[in-house]
């Protein structure tokens, strides 16, 4: 069966410093790849999303960025943490090319303090 | 920009009463899909429509595809202090790879 991995389940980081947060998935090929955030008592705002190694596409313009260095492995990352960067992070994946469901990973709650 | 539309944005019932929340687009959807999150957990999924006019139920809940897809609803009947969560529907664009959520439907329960 398939698993979704995100870590770590919490993190309280100072406002300047960089940011790595990992995804991985278990169970299957050429997954979909998704990165949320979701602010507190909000909707989830797509960040980036992936559909093969090193294709990345960006959703809105942010200094956050994403990186698919493996098949099933994404990344979300940040080189100077803002304070508006504090949200739920939520990776997900999903079946290549068909009409299917996103299974969530657990989530990051990041605060940027 | 937000390509999906839910409302409304919080809605707060006394256990037994009724719950609705809807999802429109401005362009047609190939498809709709329907989450939920507990409090604290992450989004998970409930049901996906795919054809004009489907309605699908799952017990208490009820979902409905409209017959131009470009909008959906989910109606809970009887409400009971386990529907408590954040309700969010999600459409799929751009060839399917990209999946979009609306803005969800924060439902509290007064037991």
């Amino acid at each position: 069966s398939q698993t979704i991995h995100q870590w770590p389940a919490t993190l309280v980081q100072p406002v300047g410093s960089p940011l790595s947060l990992e995804c991985t998935v278990e169970g299957t090929s050429n997954p979909n790849l998704y990165w949320y955030r979701q602010a507190a008592g909000r909707g989830l705002q797509l960040l980036f999303y992936s559909v093969g190694i090193g294709q990345i596409s960006s959703e809105v313009p942010q200094n956050l960025s994403a990186s698919r260095p493996q098949d099933r492995q994404f990344i979300l990352s940040s080189k100077k943490l803002l304070l508006s960067d504090s949200g739920f992070y939520l990776c997900a994946w999903s079946l290549a090319g068909g009409i299917t469901e996103a299974f969530f990973g657990q989530g990051t709650r990041l605060t940027v303090v | 920009g937000q390509q999906v539309m839910q409302i409304p944005q919080y809605q707060h019932v006394q256990e037994g009463e009724d719950f609705t929340t809807y999802c429109n687009s401005s362009t047609t959807l190939s498809n709709i899909q329907w989450y939920k999150q507990r409090p604290g957990g992450h989004p998970v999924f409930l049901i996906q429509l795919v054809k004009s006019g489907e309605v699908k139920k799952q017990k208490r809940l009820t979902f409905q595809f409209g017959e131009a897809k470009k909008n959906s609803s989910l109606h809970i009947t009887a409400t009971q202090t386990t529907d408590v969560g954040t309700y969010f529907c999600a459409a799929r664009i751009q060839g399917a790879q990209k999946l979009v959520f609306g803005q969800g439907t924060r439902l509290t329960i007064n037991p």
